[in-house]
C-alpha cells in the first residue's frame, strides 16, 4: 500500500529563518501532491497544489517543489514569522487506478514552531 | 463567499448509538468528500460524492454511510458507535468538474466523543 512519511514530527526554527518541510512517498507517483496548513482543533487550509509534471510552485513566502525520480516535495516558507507556527500536511492524489474523486491520502504532518 | 460549514462542531454520544453530522459545500461546489481524522490513524478518506451520487468510498465499516442532497448539502452517519470512533470529522468540498486535481477545501470539522 502507499506510504507516505513527512519528515519530521516536529520541527522548530528561529524567525526569519527559511523551514524546508518533506515529503516522501512510496510506490505509485501522484498525479498531485497538496500541502495544507492545519492549526489545533481547526479543519485543514488549502495552501498549493502541483501536478506531477511541475518542478516547483509558488506562492508568496511558499514554495513547493516536486521529483518523481526521488518521490519526494519539499515545501519551504522564506522569511517564517512566529504566526507560520501550525501542522503542515502534505496529501497526495492519484489519478490512475479510480482512486481518485475527492480522495487525498495523508501524509502524519509536521508540527512546524517558529520562535520569535 | 462562505466556506465549508459542518454542524454540529462537537457532540457525545453513548456507545452503540448512531450519530448524523451534516456538511453544506461551498456554493457552486458539487462534490463533497469526508474524512476522519485521529491521532494515531491521522486523516483517512471515507468517501466522496457528487450530484448526490457516491463516486469513491475509503476502507471504513459499513456502519459509516453518507448522502448527498440536490442542493450538495451532504450528511454522514455512524451506527453503532464504538468507542474507536471518536474523531474530528472532516468534510471538505471542491468543484468536483476534474477526475483529479481540485483543489479541496475542509470544514471546521465536527469533534465527536463516544462514551
Amino acid at each position: 500500500s502507499q506510504k507516505i512519511e513527512q519528515n519530521s514530527e516536529a520541527l522548530n526554527i528561529q524567525e526569519g529563518k527559511t523551514a524546508t518541510l518533506t515529503c516522501n512517498y512510496t510506490n505509485y507517483s501522484p498525479a498531485y501532491l497538496q500541502w495544507y496548513r492545519q492549526d489545533p482543533g481547526r479543519g485543514p487550509v488549502f495552501l498549493l497544489l502541483i501536478r506531477e509534471n511541475e518542478k516547483e510552485k509558488r506562492k508568496e513566502r511558499l514554495k513547493v517543489t516536486f521529483d518523481t525520480t526521488l518521490k519526494q516535495s519539499l515545501f519551504h516558507i522564506t522569511a517564517s514569522q512566529p504566526a507560520d507556527s501550525a501542522t503542515y500536511l502534505c496529501a497526495l492524489e492519484f489519478g490512475a487506478g479510480g482512486t481518485s474523486y475527492g480522495k487525498l491520502t495523508f501524509g502524519q504532518g509536521t508540527i512546524l514552531t517558529v520562535h520569535p | 463567499k462562505a466556506g465549508v460549514t459542518q454542524t454540529p462542531r462537537y457532540l457525545i454520544k453513548t456507545r452503540g448509538q448512531q450519530v448524523t453530522l451534516s456538511c453544506s459545500p461551498i456554493s457552486g461546489h458539487r462534490s463533497v468528500s469526508w474524512y476522519q481524522q485521529t491521532p494515531g490513524q491521522g486523516l483517512q478518506f471515507l468517501f466522496e460524492y457528487f450530484s448526490e451520487t457516491q463516486r469513491n468510498k475509503g476502507n471504513f465499516p459499513g456502519r459509516f454511510s453518507g448522502r448527498q442532497f440536490s442542493n450538495s448539502r451532504s450528511e454522514m452517519n455512524v451506527s453503532t458507535l464504538e468507542l474507536g470512533d471518536s474523531a474530528l470529522y472532516l468534510c471538505a468540498s471542491s468543484l468536483g468538474d476534474r477526475y483529479s486535481g481540485n483543489t479541496i477545501y475542509f470544514g471546521e470539522g465536527s469533534w465527536l466523543t463516544v462514551v
